[in-house]
């Protein structure tokens, strides 16, 4: 299985609203990671958590608040959003070996946010 | 800091054309590379990679050689098809920063018949 899958696909909030993404991997990859991608641009890395525990927060608003409950599962939790947060919102994982190589990271098809 | 840099796009081609996207990076450690590709409304995926200097990774037709004395992974396919419409970026991961990817900004690929 080299699949990482994102929950749900497409999803419509309001800015008042509580909502979560999920993600989930059965690779055995200890680092999973949360981009964030704006259309016609590259994903820009939110969070990065190593061995389930947050190891990178690239300065995101206290709005969006990672979890990850196990090695296999990520969710990223959502409240009081604004229309600018509207995105894909991109889950991967990959093997980290310490010293290792730089891996290639296996992304999910994301979930589609719209913030009304 | 890591940086990567992608020629300019969008790319417009003929099916069965070649294709080149170039790719330069900038890192402190000695990084992995890699190309992902993106078609429309769906997530990246990998399209190949080179861990080590004078690498060749290739994929579907696809191929690109780590060059370290030009600091380059450039994209080349010899006959591109109009499936092969999507975006396409260049990245590298480093060993040393928690295996986190930087990515370039990305070339836009449309493949007329």
């Amino acid at each position: 299985d080299t699949e990482v899958t994102q929950t749900p696909k497409h999803l419509v909030m309001g800015m008042t609203n509580k909502k979560s993404l999920k993600c989930e991997q059965h690779m055995g990859h200890r680092a999973m990671y949360w981009y964030k991608q704006k259309a016609k641009k590259p994903p820009e890395l939110m969070f990065v958590y190593s061995y389930e525990k947050l190891s990178i927060n690239e300065s995101v608003p206290s709005r969006f608040s990672p979890e990850c409950p196990n090695s296999s599962l990520l969710n990223l939790h959502l409240h009081a959003l604004q229309p600018e947060d509207s995105a894909l919102y991109l889950c991967a994982s990959s093997q980290q070996k310490v010293g290792g190589v730089g891996t290639e990271a296996f992304f999910g098809q994301g979930t589609r946010l719209t913030v009304v | 800091g890591d940086s990567v840099t992608q020629m300019e796009g969008p790319v417009t081609l003929s099916e069965e054309a070649f294709l080149t996207i170039n790719c330069t990076y900038t890192a402190t450690g000695y990084p992995s590379l890699f190309w992902y590709v993106q078609y429309p409304g769906e997530g990246l995926q990998l399209l190949l990679k080179a861990t080590k200097a004078d690498d060749k990774g290739s994929n579907k037709g696809f191929e690109a050689t780590y060059r370290k004395e030009t600091t380059s992974f450039h994209l080349e396919k010899g006959s591109v098809q109009v499936s092969d419409s999507a975006v396409y970026f260049c990245a590298l991961s480093d060993r040393t920063n928690a295996g986190k990817s930087t990515f370039g900004d990305g070339t836009t690929l449309t493949v007329k018949p």
